[in-house]
């Protein structure tokens, strides 16, 4: 089975600019999360979609993060403008539907590694 | 609120030597707890899981007991390889939260020949 697809894997960028990076999860999988990764840190939980709707985004700086999956599918995360503090890795992951017996794991892609220069 | 403490690396150790990863939680009700690995330059993989009190995941030679007397899932292994130098996070998971999970700040482990 394919997994979680990510792009791209490396970004560099001035502070003050945009940057959107893209996830497709495992076909099927309901339940997506964007996480961001700090050097040295664990994954910090952006935004958790169910299908197209937003379950959680409690700890997405929405002055200038956003993140949509307008089709149930595919995800896109954007950040406009861009800080020197959100040089990171980000992370898509998806999980499987009740029923499927590996429900309660999370897959992840490769990640986006941004650099904000 | 729902958290994971883990032990701080970097750890180094010599092949065949072994292995404690030391993992505690807080959460109320029962979570599912879980550690993912991630070696250089991979995204996360689950390594094992358990989902319920006594329960014993295991994989590739690495072991965790769920322990709600103690809150902990300390990740265990009895000789360690080269190629298990990787970074490794304790994480868990409620269902009742929204399937929100949450994760440890990650134990590097290096091993050397």
């Amino acid at each position: 089975e394919a997994g979680v697809a990510q792009s791209p894997r490396y970004k560099i960028i001035e502070k003050r600019q945009s940057v959107a990076f893209w996830c497709n999860p495992i076909s099927g999988h309901a339940t997506l999360y964007w996480y961001q990764q700090i050097l040295g840190q664990g994954p910090k939980l952006l935004i958790q979609f169910q299908n197209n709707g937003v379950v959680d985004d409690s700890q997405l700086p929405k002055d200038r993060f956003s993140a949509e999956r307008l089709k149930g599918v595919d995800s896109t995360l954007k950040i406009q403008p861009a800080k020197l503090e959100d040089s990171a890795v980000y992370l898509c992951a998806s999980r499987g539907t009740s029923g499927d017996r590996r429900t309660g794991e999370l897959f992840f892609g490769e990640g986006s590694r941004l650099t904000v220069l | 609120g729902d958290s994971v403490t883990q032990m701080e690396g970097p750890v180094t150790l010599s092949e065949e030597a072994f292995l404690t990863i030391n993992c505690t939680y807080t959460a109320t009700g029962y979570p599912s707890l879980f550690w993912y690995v991630q070696y250089p330059g991979e995204g996360l993989q689950l390594l094992l899981k358990a989902t319920k009190a006594d329960d014993k995941g295991s994989n590739k030679g690495f072991e965790a007991t769920y322990r709600k007397e103690t809150t902990s899932f300390h990740l265990e292994k009895g000789s360690v390889q080269v190629s298990d130098s990787a970074v490794y996070f304790c994480a868990l998971n409620r269902r009742n939260t929204g399937n929100q999970f949450y994760f440890g700040t990650g134990t590097s482990l290096t091993v050397i020949p």
